[in-house]
């Protein structure tokens, strides 16, 4: 079965400092992945995806990811962060077939120092 | 803007009181999904639906039920709702082809009292 992983529950940086969230997979195929981001209290947003071709994604917002078939990651990044990054960021991958099922990393947890 | 659109977006309940939660969506998309996310949690599939054919996960209580009307809204009831059901629940949508992306509505912040 996939699963995903994000290793770190909490992050914290100082609002222009570069940052990177980590998230590793477990497929057998070619995985369609995909990051998300929640404010509190509210639902997912889609920051970008994931489905083939260049491994350096770009999505909203200013984020950024890179898929790595060879490490089984697909680490997401921006350059300067803002204090309005601060949320919740989830890493999925779909089942493909059988109603296409995202499967959740646990989420990271971002707080952004003024 | 083509959305998903949830009410009410906060509802209360009281302990075993039936509760129905609403999702409509202009996306014309065929695929709507219902999950539950407690808190600090990510969300966890409960059923959904491709068209008219509902699938439901194995581990998902039968206290929870979905309705289908049409394309456009599909509605969450919750029986007999006990206070480990307090949570988020969010409904998405995702369309026919070539797309794996779902879309997410603001979810429903359920309390039961």
């Amino acid at each position: 079965a996939q699963s995903v992983t994000q290793p770190d529950i909490h992050i914290t940086v100082s609002e222009g400092a570069s940052l990177e969230l980590r998230c590793n997979y477990s497929y057998g195929a070619t995985p369609y992945l995909f990051w998300y981001v929640q404010s509190p209290g509210q639902g997912l947003q889609l920051l970008l995806k994931y489905f083939s071709g260049d491994t350096l994604v770009q999505g909203i917002k200013g984020f950024e990811a890179e898929f790595k078939r060879s490490q089984s990651s697909f680490n997401l990044r921006k350059p300067s962060v803002h204090w309005s990054d601060a949320a919740e960021y989830f890493c999925a991958v779909v089942e493909t077939g059988g109603g296409n099922k995202l499967t959740f990393g646990t989420g990271t947890q971002l707080k952004v120092e003024l | 803007d083509a959305m998903v659109i949830q009410n009410p977006r906060y509802q209360v309940t009281q302990f075993g009181k039936p509760v129905t939660l609403s999702c409509s969506q202009t996306l014309n998309h065929n695929v709507m999904y219902w999950y539950q996310q407690k808190s600090s949690q990510a969300p966890k599939l409960l059923f959904h639906y491709y068209d008219k054919d509902f699938n439901n996960e194995a581990d998902t209580p039968d206290n929870f039920q979905s309705r289908r009307p049409n394309t456009s809204f599909c509605f969450l009831d919750i029986r007999s709702p006990g206070l480990g059901d307090a949570a988020m629940y969010l409904c998405a949508t995702r369309g026919r082809t070539g797309a794996y992306e779902q879309y997410f509505g603001p979810g429903t912040r359920l309390t039961v009292t």
